[in-house]
């Protein structure tokens, strides 16, 4: 299947960890991106990333350090994890942002819960 | 600073009806629209794409169009059906940096 896969699914952790979402994308995309939707579902830009370089930060704490060994993958680390991250975090990919036409795809998403 | 708005946040009409979704931007730099929806505890599938020298876009039942000069967007669904129920969410593509802004949905549901 062509398509945008997340894993983990669900991650649950205490409070003070480092963890890592991997994303990876098969539709041969050169953009990728990070999500994040909180408890009240609203959907917000967190990084992209065009053949492995960095185009959006959106002023994300820097606890957060997006990762991209290539073009097909965008992994995510979150250093010292605390309740307020918690929330789905979305990976989407698109065929190259430069491009006029740029539909998003995204991935099933990663629910991270914090205790 | 974009903003993008989606009216009504809620809706639910019976199965076979017309349906309209709105979405107003209020920065008309916009570069593409593009709608999602996305049933519970899932991802989001891509609907429609509108680009910025476009003013519409058809997919089967669906329809989006994209007015910016009065920063509006409407996406047109017809013959509902209860698999329709899902949210629907508008983005606007910023320019060619390509930051996406998303509003915060229409949640819809259909009546059998």
């Amino acid at each position: 299947d062509t398509a945008v896969s997340q894993t983990p699914k669900y991650l649950v952790t205490q409070m003070g960890n480092d963890k890592s979402i991997k994303c990876e994308q098969n539709l041969g995309h050169d953009t990728m991106y990070w999500y994040k939707q909180d408890s009240k579902k609203f959907l917000k830009i967190m990084f992209s990333y065009n053949n492995k370089e960095l185009i959006i930060n959106e002023t994300v704490p820097n606890r957060f350090s997006p990762k991209s060994p290539d073009k097909a993958h965008l992994n995510l680390h979150i250093n010292s994890l605390e309740l307020g991250d918690s929330a789905v975090y979305f990976c989407a990919s698109s065929q190259d942002f430069r491009e006029g036409y740029n539909e998003q795809f995204f991935g099933p998403g990663t629910r991270l819960t914090v205790l | 600073k974009q903003e993008v708005t989606q009216i009504p946040a809620a809706l639910s009409v019976p199965e076979g009806e017309n349906l309209v979704l709105n979405c107003s931007f209020t920065d008309s730099a916009i570069y593409n629209l593009q709608w999602f929806r996305q049933d519970p505890g899932k991802g989001l599938t891509s609907l429609l794409l509108i680009q910025s020298s476009q003013r519409e876009q058809t997919s089967g039942r669906l329809n989006a169009s994209l007015d910016k000069s009065s920063g509006r967007s409407t996406l047109y669904i017809a013959a509902s059906q209860p698999g329709d129920s899902a949210t629907y969410l508008c983005a606007g593509h910023m320019n060619r940096d390509d930051k996406i802004i998303f509003g915060k949905g229409t949640r819809l549901h259909i009546l059998p």
